[in-house]
């Protein structure tokens, strides 16, 4: 079975700290993602990767930044945390090629939930 | 990407069998459509997969029209742990996911 594992599953940091949330996969998935989770907004994707050193902007990277020095691991960066970054974090990841036809299924880990007062 | 449409939230009984209706009618030649399940404080993970007529696995059937503008995800004889909320996407290989606010089910005793 695949496993996606994120460094803490609830974290409070205060606002302007620099925070780091850790993402490990152990299937050598070339495609890793961040997502976040808002009541009513559903899960929006920040930032994603397809490869070692490469990253990809999502729908809302504004305020974050990502790290991917190995290919087993995904970093997400609060560079100065604010208030309206409280929110569930979901790392996942992916196989390209994908396996069969249609889009690859990512397999998602248990969410960080940040608290940032 | 095709937009998808779900109602917002369903109730049930335990041992009934429960179909949620996910709308897409822009959906594209090639594009798929997926169900992702959520359990509270876990992330999604991905229950089916089809692309016309009809799926069926372990856990559930999806049904899709000739004209693939909808397609039903059929959950048979549910129980309290299908408690979830479930994402109905739809797209190609290699396209993002594009999560919405998804149909949260609850089933009671």
């Amino acid at each position: 079975d695949v496993k996606v594992t994120q460094s803490s599953r609830y974290l409070v940091k205060r606002t302007g700290e620099k925070v780091f949330l850790e993402c490990v996969q152990d299937m050598d998935h070339e495609n890793m993602f961040w997502y976040r989770q808002d009541p009513g907004l559903g899960l929006r994707l920040i930032y994603f990767s397809y490869d070692v050193k490469m990253k990809e902007k999502g729908d809302i990277p504004e305020g974050y930044s990502v790290s991917r020095e190995k290919k087993e691991r995904f970093s997400l960066i609060l560079e100065s945390a604010s208030t309206n970054q409280t929110s569930m974090y979901l790392c996942a990841s992916s196989l390209y090629p994908a396996s069969g036809a249609g889009p690859d299924t990512q397999y998602f880990g248990p969410g960080t939930r940040l608290t940032v007062l | 990407l095709a937009k998808t449409t779900q109602p917002i939230s369903m109730d049930s009984y335990e041992g009934q069998e429960v179909n949620i209706t996910c709308s897409h009618n822009n959906i594209a030649t090639n594009d798929y459509i997926t169900w992702y399940q959520q359990f509270p404080s876990q992330g999604p993970r991905f229950i089916i997969q089809g692309y016309k007529t009809k799926v069926t696995n372990e856990v559930a059937s999806l049904f899709i029209p000739a004209d693939r503008k909808s397609s039903t995800l059929s959950l048979p004889r549910v129980s309290l742990s299908d408690t979830a909320v479930y994402y109905c996407l739809v797209g190609d290989i290699g396209d993002k996911l594009i999560f919405g606010t998804g149909t949260r089910l609850q089933v009671f005793p």
